[in-house]
Order: C-alpha cells, then sequence, then structure tokens
C-alpha cells in the first residue's frame, strides 16, 4: 500500500462546479500536510497547507481527518484556469521526509 | 518569495556521460531534495540534504550522488548516465515541517 494514496482521475468537471478530492496516508506520525497544484510540464506550485482545524482560501478549503487519515480539498465555483493536477503531501516530523501522492487530474470543462 | 534555480531547463546527454544538476536557492533553507518526477510513478525522493555536507538517501538513489558544500547550493550527479535516467528532475528546499518550494524542472533527456 502507499503511503499518500489518490484517485488519479480525471475529474471532468464544468465551470461553477464544485468538486472535491481525497487523499488517504497510512502514516500515523504525519504531521504536516500540504496541497500543491502542477500544470503540464511545470514543477509543483503550493495551493495551500492543511490545518488540523480546517482551513480556506478563497474557493479552495482544505480539511485534515487524522482519526480516519485523510485530507480533502474542496475547490468551488470551478474555473477553466483550475484544470491542473493536484498532488497531496504528507511530512513526519523529524524525519525531512515529505511522501507525495501521485495526483488527482482535474479538467473544468466550458 | 522563495527562490529555487535549476541550472538547466532542459538537457540532452548521451550514455556513459556523467551529468551534472545544480541547484541553488536564496532563502537560507537547511533542507534542500532532489526528486525525478516519471508519469505514472508521482515524485520519488533520490536524495536530500539537511545541512552543508549532510546528505541522506532517499528512496531511489542508485545511480546518482550529491554534493552540499554551501548552504544554498546542492548538486545532483548522475556518475555514468543511462537512458532509464531519462526523467523530469526537481529541486526543493524548506524549513523543517514547512512546505517545500520547487525549482522549474529540469527535463533530462540520455540518449
Amino acid at each position: 500500500r502507499k503511503e499518500v494514496e489518490q484517485d488519479p482521475g480525471p475529474f471532468n468537471v464544468p465551470e461553477g462546479a464544485t468538486v472535491a478530492f481525497n487523499c488517504t496516508y497510512s502514516n500515523s506520525a504525519s504531521q504536516s500536510f500540504f496541497w500543491y497544484r502542477q500544470d503540464c510540464r511545470k514543477e509543483p506550485k503550493l495551493l495551500m497547507s492543511v490545518y488540523s482545524s480546517g482551513n480556506e482560501d478563497g474557493r479552495f478549503t482544505a480539511q485534515l481527518n487524522r482519526a480516519s487519515q485523510y485530507i480533502s480539498l474542496l475547490i468551488r465555483d470551478s474555473k477553466l484556469s483550475d484544470s491542473a493536477t493536484y498532488l497531496c503531501v504528507g511530512g513526519t516530523s523529524g524525519t525531512y521526509k515529505y511522501i507525495f501522492g501521485t495526483g488527482t487530474r482535474l479538467k473544468v470543462l466550458a | 518569495d522563495v527562490k529555487v534555480t535549476q541550472s538547466s531547463r532542459y538537457l540532452v546527454k548521451r550514455t556513459g556521460e556523467k551529468v551534472f544538476l545544480e541547484c541553488v536557492q536564496d532563502m537560507d533553507h537547511e533542507n534542500m531534495f532532489w526528486y525525478r518526477q516519471d508519469p505514472g510513478l508521482g515524485l520519488r525522493l533520490i536524495y536530500f540534504s539537511y545541512d552543508v555536507k549532510m546528505k541522506e538517501k532517499g528512496d531511489i538513489p542508485e545511480g546518482y550522488s550529491v554534493s552540499r558544500e554551501k548552504k544554498e547550493r546542492f548538486s545532483l550527479i548522475l556518475e555514468s548516465a543511462s537512458t532509464n535516467q531519462t526523467s523530469m528532475y526537481l529541486c526543493a528546499s524548506t524549513l523543517e515541517n514547512q512546505p517545500q518550494h520547487f525549482g522549474d524542472g529540469t527535463r533530462l533527456s540520455i540518449l
């Protein structure tokens, strides 16, 4: 079992839709979680950190569920420009290791 | 803003050559990382460094070595390039428990 797992998609949604991705992690010692966005042939760029209490940044909301060991990303009012691959990342304190999921591909359709 | 700069965006080398990929960050981060990214496999950690002259093997270190002589610079070396090392190489830097910041990536082709 991979340490961090994501549904590869693609998720095809119309503009304006709300879409949610989940990401499960197997290492209960994971402390830090992040969502990255990666456009085709580009580097991953930090979208947002994920806090235990949940956090929001504009149309994006991230949640952490430690009991069930998953994190989620909700995108409201999808834009064409949201089309990308979304990577979730878990980090374990003291190990310097960050484990990346293989990404979920989102296509927002006009 | 954090700036992580990789020396080349695209690189073509021949089998058996020694290849150097350079990465420089300007935020005084202790931790630096080298990954490769291949379709369907995601990012895989090759090596990381948590201080000058310190290095740790990642998940796929075979065929690679690294050098960190200065805090801001982390070099990846392919000792004798092989075709299965054709990939996208990404450098990142961070402080502990903080998100990583990536360079633009180097698309390396080994012929």
